[in-house]
């Protein structure tokens, strides 16, 4: 299991750009980092995942060096919807195998600021 | 996701009490699973099932069993609640697939506290 270290907090202000980079070194060549949103008192919900370069879809970017050992999800012109605790896991989705490596560490809790 | 409902949404039980968690599922995804989560803390898996005849442990199942009575069903049990497994648990489910795509979605949690 690929072990991810993360930011324990942050802070921004509404509109500007916020980059959380997660750093996991022992990333398998099967896995993949898949990134996910916490409101309080909610369930995690799904934000974007991605194996290598950029992904990007309406809610954030996906950024992938080619080393693969960190990842940074970047979220544009935030607001204060977007304060939350947001989670990297690195796991070999998709396959049997990774059911018991699903595994959520702390987070990164993110607050805009007005 | 309205389409993953638990049942209940709090609960206060006593030490040594049985509980039953249900979670319950239209999405006709085949797995399922559950989660514990600490305040201030990420989530751990407890249970997963791929299928309905499939029962599988997560890292931290001491304390806890699973039920999966159907496709849609997925009930997590504490035999003899104690106080340190007051928390907050939440129910997924997936989809089925040899793809990286494989979306967890969440139920809106069961709070939990033994007293």
């Amino acid at each position: 299991l690929a072990k991810t270290t993360q930011p324990i907090s942050m802070d921004s202000y509404e509109g500007q750009e916020v980059n959380i980079t997660c750093s996991h070194n022992n990333i398998a060549t099967n896995d993949y980092i898949t990134w996910y949103q916490q409101f309080p008192s909610q369930g995690p919900r799904f934000i974007i995942q991605g194996y290598k370069t950029k992904v990007t879809n309406e809610v954030a970017s996906l950024f992938i060096p080619a080393d693969r050992k960190s990842s940074t999800l970047s979220l544009p012109r935030v607001s204060l919807s977007d304060t939350a605790v947001y989670y990297c896991l690195v796991g070999p989705f998709g396959i049997k195998a990774a059911g018991n490596k699903l595994t959520f560490g702390g987070g990164t809790r993110v607050l805009v600021k007005p | 996701d309205a389409d993953v409902t638990q049942t209940p949404r709090n609960r206060i039980t006593k030490t040594g009490k049985r509980i039953m968690l249900e979670c319950s599922q239209t999405k006709g995804h085949d797995r399922m699973y559950w989660y514990r989560q600490d305040p201030g803390l990420g989530l751990r898996l407890i249970y997963y099932s791929f299928d309905v005849k499939d029962i599988n442990k997560g890292e931290i199942s001491d304390g806890y069993s699973v039920s999966r009575q159907a496709q849609a069903k997925f009930s997590l049990s504490l035999e003899s609640a104690i106080p340190n497994q007051t928390a907050l648990y939440f129910c997924a489910t997936s989809d089925t697939g040899q793809g990286p795509y494989n979306e967890q979605f969440f139920g809106p949690g069961t709070r939990l506290t033994v007293l």
